[in-house]
């Protein structure tokens, strides 16, 4: 099974500032990866798919980079309704997530 | 508009089944793949499987093969979920979703508590 690691476990952040967060996959998964955001109560909501590719309708302050193991999320100049839930995905062998990434403002 | 409604969750006892249903529309339901995934109270995703078009491949998290099974039916748009030997680590919030192998769209979520 690949194991997918997250990190952080918790961010703050203020407003306008620029957040990253990271999975690390315990082998290759060749760009196989997709990030989620879920808010309190909600279903999640794709962000990003096959690493680096935006969503239909995701704001471009979000973007996806990596490769091989390594994968990072950025978003840029953060809103208020970022505040969430991240989680990471790999689908390059079966699927598994990450353990998420709770995101709140400082 | 794609929209999936999960149904068929609720309080159930140690050790029973339960089969949770998810209604398609908005798409062509026989063409996409479609997966399940739950959600602990509290905890983070846990992919439970998926089926293809034609239920001719279904994959599932190996903890899970022998306890749940993924099924669909096409002419009614609606995929299935049956649980059965359920234990309290079943309490969850199941997902059903639109698999491109990433998830695209997703259900609301069904909630199955699994108490005596």
């Amino acid at each position: 099974d690949i194991q997918m690691t997250q990190s952080p476990a918790s961010l703050s952040a203020s407003l306008g500032e620029t957040v990253t967060i990271e999975c690390r996959a315990s082998e290759d998964i060749y760009n196989g990866l997709a990030w989620y955001q879920q808010k309190p109560g909600k279903s999640p909501q794709l962000l990003i798919y096959n690493a680096n590719s935006l969503h239909t309708g995701v704001p471009s302050r979000f973007s996806g980079s990596g490769s091989g193991t390594q994968y990072s999320l950025k978003i840029n100049s953060l809103q208020s309704e970022d505040v969430a839930s991240y989680f990471c995905q790999q689908y390059y062998n079966y699927d598994t997530f990450g353990a998420g990434t709770k995101l709140e403002l400082k | 508009e794609v929209k999936l409604v999960e149904s068929g969750g609720g309080l159930v006892q140690p050790g029973r089944s339960l089969k949770l249903s998810c209604a398609a529309s908005g798409f062509s339901f026989n063409d996409y793949w479609m997966g399940w995934v739950r959600q602990a109270p509290g905890k983070g995703l846990e992919w439970i499987g998926e089926i293809n078009q034609d239920s001719s491949t279904i994959n599932y998290t190996p903890s899970l093969k022998d306890k749940f099974t993924i099924s669909r039916d096409n002419a009614q748009n609606t995929l299935y979920l049956q649980m059965s030997k359920l234990g309290s680590e079943d309490t969850a919030i199941y997902y059903c979703a639109v698999s491109y192998d990433w998830f695209a769209y997703w259900g609301q979520g069904t909630l199955v508590t699994v108490s005596s």
